[in-house]
């Protein structure tokens, strides 16, 4: 069974950093290209960045280029969001999710960042 | 930027009634559209991928159509499990993006 697990969300300052991670079981990780998708609070859905299998390639969405970076270790079967300058229109539940040609195929439960003073 | 707009917005429906969603792309995006299904509090759940292709598991009552720019989800007869909100996706070039989303509600 693919299981996905976020972890990592916390409230932080405006300005700050967080790094979110996510834990994956029950598939060949390495075989997925893998992304992030956040639900601001009773918003919708938007996409915020991808990794290829090897992590040799990386795409964001517009509003977080060159704020947050997206990496994955293979051998620990793991994903990272490095955020950083963080604003309020980032808070939102962040979900870690698995690639299946152009869509998304298995979903965690999200972790949850709210960024405010 | 290619730009998803989902109509309509709300969805007033009974059980056994059939419900369409409509999905419009601002640009041809071929068949690379998939959608979900998300109830409150949990997480979205694929029903339907490249534009017409159901999911393992998700019930035949659902199927999707459509290529180029419009493409519409279909419940041929709604199920008290099917009151959630619906989202459709596309894919271009690597990048992603969602429809706002339509709330099917219980009328």
């Amino acid at each position: 069974e693919v299981q996905l697990v976020e972890s990592g969300g916390r409230l932080v300052q405006p300005g700050g950093s967080l790094r979110l991670s996510c834990a994956a079981s029950g598939f060949t990780f390495s075989s997925y290209w893998m992304s992030w998708v956040r639900q601001g609070p009773g918003k919708g859905l938007e996409w915020v960045a991808s990794i290829r299998q090897d992590g040799s390639d990386k795409f964001y969405v517009d509003s977080v280029e060159g704020r947050f970076t997206i990496s994955r270790d293979n051998a620990k079967n793991s994903m990272h969001l490095q955020m950083k300058s963080l604003r309020a229109e980032d808070t939102a539940l962040y979900y870690c999710a698995r690639v299946g040609g152009g869509w998304f195929s298995s979903w965690g439960q999200g972790t949850l960042v709210t960024v405010s003073s | 930027d290619i730009q998803m707009t989902q109509s309509p917005s709300t969805l007033s429906a009974s059980v056994g009634d059939r419900v369409i969603i409509t999905c419009r792309a601002s640009q041809s995006i071929s068949r690379w559209l998939a959608w979900y299904q998300q109830k409150p509090g949990k997480a979205p759940k694929l029903l339907i991928y490249e534009a017409s292709n159901l999911e393992s598991g998700v019930p035949s009552r659902f199927s999707g159509s459509g290529s180029g720019t419009e493409f519409t989800l279909t419940i041929s007869s709604l199920q008290p499990d099917d009151f959630a909100t619906y989202y459709c996706q596309q894919y271009n070039n690597y990048l992603y993006t969602f429809g706002q989303g339509t709330k099917l509600e219980i009328k």
